[in-house]
């Protein structure tokens, strides 16, 4: 397809399990974004890619939190040993290369459904 | 702090009706404005998005506007429709890959 497509679309799993949430980015954009939405809270920021690399890391809750990016394309999102309070739905954006003014426009995935029990 | 305040948290109104949307926003430095639809469910897609120098932008039923001297946008909805009942984020840009996101307004058409 020609949008953001992120897996799976629901997951549930069990306190203390690691999960794997991955992204498939807009073929051509160099620039991937994470975010968390919890209920009734704005979107909150965990990790921005500029192709491989993560030039910024600061939104990442805990060091339980990592991601990954390959190939300049597809991203994993890995959750260790979850808790309750990592439940959210994760939301995955890309772009093409942001310019300084931030003016590119994000396009966004549908999300993965995350609950932990 | 930067902040992206919205109102109202929540808002009914009848098919047919306008509409508007408020965002108050304390960002520094300020790179653009954003507005996004997001429906139950799917993820966020934007509607519009306006630079420090632009007052107004349509995107057909949606009109935008920027006020950058009190830091205020609004998004009027005119002629609303069924498929219009969504929740309406407000975004805005501090630079290059920084966005803070406001809670969105809650949007439900009524028949």
């Amino acid at each position: 397809g020609a949008g953001v497509s992120q897996s799976p679309s629901n997951k549930v799993t069990e306190k203390g399990k690691d999960v794997e949430l991955r992204c498939d980015p807009i073929s051509g954009h160099t620039a991937l974004y994470w975010y968390r939405q919890s209920l009734g809270q704005g979107l909150e920021f965990l990790i921005y890619f500029q192709g491989n690399s993560a030039p910024d890391k600061s939104g990442l809750p805990s060091d339980r939190f990592s991601a990954e990016r390959t190939g300049g394309s597809v991203s994993t999102l890995t959750i260790q040993r979850t808790q309750q309070e990592d439940s959210a739905v994760y939301l995955c954006a890309s772009s093409l290369a942001p310019d300084l003014q931030g003016s590119k426009p994000q396009h966004f995935g549908d999300g993965t459904r995350l609950s932990i029990l | 702090k930067n902040q992206v305040e919205q109102s109202p948290q929540s808002l009914i109104i009848l098919e047919g009706k306008n509409c508007t949307l408020q965002c108050n926003y304390t960002v520094s430095p300020f790179s653009n404005l954003r507005w996004y639809k997001q429906d139950t469910g799917r993820g966020p897609v934007s509607l519009t998005i306006m630079t420090f120098s632009e007052n107004t932008k349509s995107n057909g039923r949606y009109t935008a506007t920027l006020d950058a001297d009190t830091k205020q946008s609004s998004l009027h909805i005119t002629a609303s429709q069924l498929s219009d009942s969504a929740s309406y984020i407000c975004v805005v840009s501090s630079g290059t890959y920084k966005y803070i996101f406001g809670t969105g307004t809650r949007l439900k058409v009524l028949a």
